[in-house]
């Protein structure tokens, strides 16, 4: 099984800012058939971006996504207030298809 | 553009069953890949398993093996999900979420709602 470690847990940054968000895997993710979703409170996760570092229908160009192998990176260029949420990365390139235990972005 | 729209909450005794639905409109239901995601209370989101309806076989992580079931009903677009021998430990909320290739090499494009399972005596 895939481990994957997101860091940092907690996030704390002020809209405007950039974030970046780490994902590392305990073994090489195959053909990078990796994924983010973002959380809020009460709501379904919703993916973000595949295969790395495609966006996902809808998402906009702030979200990007870069990464291959064991490391995988999500960044957002210019935090807006709805961006504040967890996000959790995944690998499904393996099965059992992992997720991280998750990032929390919360507002400075 | 695809919707999912899964059944209402649970309550269930320990040792009992349950039954979870997930029904899709909007896509072709026998080419996509529908997974099961729970979560539990403040947690993070555990993968039990998924199907490709076309091909009809489910894939099951170890952990549930034995314990879950996961069919599809083509004639409704509907998929189910039997979690069996329920403990607390599976309280939580579980997700239906659908992936637009008949491949399991997907992300999970659309979720549903979620339904909120709660296992208590």
């Amino acid at each position: 099984e895939i481990v994957l470690t997101q860091s940092p847990g907690t996030l704390s940054l002020s809209p405007g800012e950039r974030a970046t968000l780490s994902c590392r895997a305990s073994q090489s993710v195959s053909s990078s058939f990796f994924a983010w979703y973002q959380q809020k409170p009460g709501q379904a996760p919703r993916l973000l971006i595949y295969d790395a570092s495609n966006r996902a229908t809808g998402i906009p160009d702030r979200f990007s996504g870069s990464g291959s192998g064991t490391d995988f990176t999500l960044t957002i260029s210019r935090l807006e207030p709805e961006d504040f949420a967890v996000y959790y990365c995944q690998q499904y390139g393996s099965s059992p298809y992992t997720f991280g235990q998750g990032t929390k972005l919360e507002i400075k | 553009q695809v919707q999912v729209v899964q059944s209402g909450a649970e309550v269930k005794k320990p040792g009992s069953s349950v039954w979870v639905s997930c029904k899709t409109s909007g896509g072709t239901f026998s080419s996509s890949v529908i997974s099961w995601v729970r979560q539990a209370p403040g947690q993070g989101l555990e993968w039990m398993g998924g199907i490709i309806p076309i091909f009809g076989t489910p894939n099951y992580a170890q952990k549930f093996r034995g314990r879950v079931a996961i069919t599809t009903d083509e004639s409704t677009s509907t998929a189910y999900m039997e979690l069996s021998s329920l403990r607390s430990e599976d309280t939580a909320v579980y997700y239906c979420a659908v992936g637009y290739s008949s491949s399991w090499y997907n992300a999970f494009d659309i979720w549903g709602q979620g339904t909120m399972v709660t296992v208590s005596s």
